[in-house]
């Protein structure tokens, strides 16, 4: 079964900081890849996916990551990390035919 | 498009008694929904694959018949903790993949209904 691990527990950054989230997944093949993110008691939201194509996938509010098959890696990046993205980063790969396997998540904290 | 929701939000139940969760897809139609469970600060575990129509797929070391689950049409599933202890105490989380969606496993999210059992 496929396996997602991402290696930052607990990530503090001061604003305007570059962010980089490390994801990693356990096996090959097609793949389709999701970041997701969950904002202090709010739900699950997604920033960005790739299925296919342009190995470089742009997200919402400046987010992006790259798709580095050779590496089983899926990092999440932002240029310049605001107050509001203090949130949990989750990523996630389908295992098997259809449910998501999330990764433990990487707290963010963005301090001013 | 694509929301998600859930009923309720928030609930406090009684040791020994029983929850239902209600997760609706609003604008889509859904054969398959998930339910997840979130302990605080950790991540989302699966719980069981709810398929429209037919029973359950639970992961290994979910009870089902404490867990029981109904997807009764395309737009609706159902959570129910039965007689339930204070350490099912979670945050309880849906997602719903579009009929539509084809080969993608994109999943939609419910905002999550925090349980507290007493």
């Amino acid at each position: 079964a496929q396996s997602v691990s991402q290696h930052n527990h607990h990530v503090i950054l001061s604003e305007a900081a570059s962010l980089e989230l490390g994801c990693n997944y356990s096996y090959g093949g097609t793949v389709n890849l999701f970041w997701y993110v969950q904002y202090p008691g709010q739900h699950l939201q997604l920033l960005l996916k790739y299925f296919s194509g342009d190995p470089l996938v742009k997200g919402i509010k400046g987010f992006e990551a790259e798709f580095i098959k050779s590496k089983f890696s899926f990092n999440l990046r932002k240029p310049s990390v605001q107050w509001s993205d203090t949130a949990e980063y989750f990523c996630a790969v389908p295992s098997g035919n259809t449910p998501l396997v999330f990764g433990k998540g990487t707290r963010l904290s963005v301090i001013a | 498009g694509a929301v998600v929701s859930q009923h309720p939000s928030w609930v406090i139940c009684k040791s020994g008694t029983s929850v239902k969760i209600e997760c609706r897809s609003l604008d889509f139609q859904a054969t398959t929904m998930f339910w997840y469970r979130q302990f605080p600060k950790q991540s989302l575990m699966l719980m069981a694959t709810s398929n429209e129509g037919s029973k359950a797929t639970y992961e290994q070391g979910v009870e089902k018949d404490k867990f029981l689950i109904n997807h009764a049409s395309l737009t609706l599933s159902t959570l129910t903790v039965t007689s339930a202890h204070p350490e099912d105490s979670s945050f309880y989380i849906c997602s719903a993949r579009d009929i539509a969606g084809g080969t993608t496993y994109e999943q939609y999210f419910g905002p999550g209904t925090r349980l507290t059992v007493t």
